[in-house]
């Protein structure tokens, strides 16, 4: 299985500062008929479903503000949120679907410092 | 638009069998590779299974293979999850998610990532 590992745990952040999360795979993620890595980027807010942010590890889901990106390549990763707005305050996920099963990072909590 | 409607969570003994369900909407239900993720109380993600787009295919994480069955009924836009043998890890809140897949001239394809979840059905196993 390809183990997806999150950094850090959790982050404070002052309002309209950059926020950055690190994702490493186990093994590389990267999808050879498109050359594209097969990484994906979910916010979960308190007592909701998870929301697809980022797929192909830097394309935006439509209707996702442009503060969010997704960056990398091959099996490090990163999602950065460009200026931290008070709604951002969520947990977010890496996932993998190179292989199945598929797998998710074990989550990072963004905070308002 | 996409509504995913899960039901028939509750509580139940160890050992005991469980059926989910999530009713589709607000897309073309039949097009479109369906899965079931996992949330722990307190805790991260877990995918569970996967179904492609006509039901011929099934795919299941470790911890639940043998043990749920997950399947289709493209006449109800409907998918179910089977659980048996169910024990405490399985405690969890059940989501029904829509891959974010593709069609060609011939067939149609998950691609593994989620655009669209439902709320979510808590399954409690405990005596």
């Amino acid at each position: 299985d390809i183990v997806m590992t999150q950094s850090p745990d959790s982050l404070a952040v002052s309002l309209g500062e950059r926020a950055t999360i690190n994702c490493k795979s186990s093994q590389s993620v990267l999808y050879s008929s498109n050359n594209k890595n097969s990484l994906a980027w979910y916010q979960q807010k308190p007592g909701q479903p998870p929301k697809l942010l980022i797929y192909w590890a830097s394309t935006r889901e439509s209707g996702v503000p442009d503060r969010f990106s997704g960056s990398g390549s091959g099996t490090e990763f990163t999602l950065t949120i460009s200026s931290l707005q008070a709604e951002d305050v969520a947990v977010y996920y890496c996932q993998q679907y190179s292989k199945t099963p598929l797998t998710f990072g074990g989550g990072t909590k963004v905070e308002i410092k | 638009q996409v509504h995913l409607v899960e039901s028939g969570g509750g509580v139940v003994q160890p050992g005991k069998s469980l059926r989910l369900s999530c009713a589709a909407s607000g897309f073309r239900f039949n097009n479109f590779g369906m899965h079931w993720v996992r949330q722990a109380p307190g805790k991260g993600l877990e995918w569970v299974a996967v179904i492609s787009y006509d039901g011929s295919n099934t795919n299941y994480g470790d911890s639940v293979k043998g043990r749920f069955t997950i399947s289709r009924d493209n006449s109800k836009n409907t998918l179910y999850l089977d659980m048996t043998s169910l024990r405490g890890e399985d405690t969890a809140v059940y989501y029904c998610a829509k891959d974010r897949g593709y069609c060609s001239s011939t067939s149609c394809f998950w691609r593994g990532h989620f655009d669209y979840w439902g709320q979510g059905s808590l399954v409690a196993v405990s005596s």
